[in-house]
């Protein structure tokens, strides 16, 4: 059980995009369409963005998107506004009853 | 209100247990699988334990295998024996989309209790 592997930082301007990688195994995210993506601001409890893969909770803006290719899971976060400022888990299910996350990315936005 | 309030963190020394508690109101408990993560202050989440929602599938971290033991009946337990310093860390109380582990994401958390381990 080895986490899943995200960059530390990703940065971006108002209105601009960006997307976090979350780097897995065949194990994990390469194996299971199962990939979640989390946002937590500073003192906050998490909160889901992304499930499966790709679908929104009902009230998460269309700002955000997920996909995955192979093992590896992205979270793009388009027309980026101050409140997206956050850090950014992944997370996946990892077969045997077990989850992965990874290890998050803060994201800036400048 | 649909919630989860998590009870049970304290400061203890290294070797001994402890016993979390999580209250979910709001929803139908017994519908969903529910899960401990854990995040060492200033640091990473970290999934602890997953239970289904009849509790037939139970998951470990390795980090606490053989040591932690998650339960349910009204509400979730994690019962924690043979603490180390490195069990030191927010404990939250999650709720899955789905009756099974992992199956989705998890879609509503408690605020958290603080465990630290210390002597």
């Amino acid at each position: 059980q080895s986490a899943l592997t995200q960059p530390p930082s990703a940065s971006g301007s108002p209105g601009q995009s960006v997307t976090i990688s979350c780097t897995g195994t065949s194990s994990d995210v390469g194996g299971y369409n199962y990939v979640s993506w989390y946002q937590q601001h500073p003192g906050k409890a998490p909160k889901l963005m992304i499930f499966d893969v790709s679908k929104r909770p009902s009230g998460v803006p269309d700002r955000f998107s997920g996909s995955k290719s192979g093992n590896m899971a992205s979270l793009t976060v388009s027309g980026l506004r101050a409140e997206d400022e956050a850090v950014y888990y992944c997370s996946s299910y990892a077969g045997s009853n077990n989850v992965l996350f990874g290890g998050g990315t803060k994201l800036t936005v400048l | 209100e649909v919630q989860l309030v998590e009870s049970g963190g304290d400061l203890v020394q290294p070797g001994r247990s402890l016993r979390l508690s999580c209250a979910a109101s709001g929803f139908i408990f017994g519908d969903y699988a529910m899960h401990w993560v854990r995040q060492p202050p200033g640091k990473g989440l970290e999934w602890v334990s997953g239970i289904s929602w009849n509790g037939d599938g139970i998951g470990y971290a390795d980090s606490v295998k053989g040591r932690f033991t998650i339960s349910r009946d009204n509400a979730l337990y994690l019962q924690m024996n043979s603490l180390r310093p490195e069990d030191t860390a927010f404990y939250y109380c999650a709720k899955d989309l789905t009756p099974l582990i992992g199956l989705t994401g998890f879609d509503l958390w408690g605020q958290g209790t603080l465990v630290t381990v210390s002597s």
